[in-house]
């Protein structure tokens, strides 16, 4: 166990939907990552944000869109769901300090399937 | 820009037999590295990371990596493969800059013959 909570674990939804997948970092760690995982595509770096501030942005669409709370917990929001959006979607996040070389720890992922 | 390229998506090898799984990189600094594994239907797991200390690391599971400056590689070792150890390897690397996430290979499918 990592200790990244992801709610739901699966999800199945209609295209043209708006679903939100919810993530809890470990205790302590102030970085959130957000990651989808894709047959076509592999492990993309979707954003980051970092003690509720945006970080970095990846390949993310702009049909979606995260936030990170005051309490740490993060959302991605994903909208105007297409067929191609059915992939499995991280969270990871990581503790303060020491740069780059802290360990990034994952969620066991939302499975998010469109139909 | 940084890239990771893993060398081949599939490797097969049998139960007891040395288990290399290729990784080369691309960093304009010099980079963390990391390799992480996922078994079916579970999250990424760490295996082991380089962090500018040792150049030979070793990780869980038995697994070791060397990382090589001059070849840009962080090969992935193991001297005799487990059936536990079917799974999928990613090979990652990371900058200590603005963001420093994590910028992935396309994976490694490790298959183990009894």
């Amino acid at each position: 166990d990592s200790g990244v909570t992801q709610t739901p674990k699966h999800l199945i939804t209609a295209t043209g939907q708006r679903v939100t997948l919810r993530c809890s970092p470990r205790s302590g760690d102030l970085s959130v990552y957000w990651y989808q995982q894709s047959l076509d595509q592999g492990l993309q770096f979707l954003i980051q944000y970092y003690n509720g501030e945006e970080r970095a942005k990846g390949n993310i669409l702009e049909r979606f869109s995260a936030q990170q709370f005051p309490d740490l917990h993060s959302e991605l929001n994903l909208s105007s769901l297409e067929l191609g959006d059915s992939a499995l979607y991280f969270c990871a996040s990581s503790p303060p300090g020491s740069g780059g070389g802290n360990t990034i720890y994952f969620g066991e992922g939302s499975w998010l399937t469109v139909v | 820009a940084q890239s990771v390229t893993q060398l081949g998506s599939h490797v097969s090898v049998s139960e007891g037999a040395l288990v290399l799984l290729r990784c080369n990189y691309s960093s304009s600094v010099p980079p963390y590295l990391f390799w992480y594994v996922q078994y079916p239907n579970q999250g990424l797991q760490l295996l082991l990371k380089y962090t500018s200390a040792a150049t030979l690391v070793k990780g869980i599971n038995g697994f070791e990596a060397e990382f090589k400056k001059s070849e840009t590689s962080f090969h992935l070792t193991k001297p005799s493969a487990h059936m536990s150890d079917a799974a999928e390897y990613f090979c990652a690397v990371r900058n200590n800059n603005a963001g420093n996430m994590l910028t992935f290979g396309g994976g490694t499918r490790l298959m183990v013959k009894p």
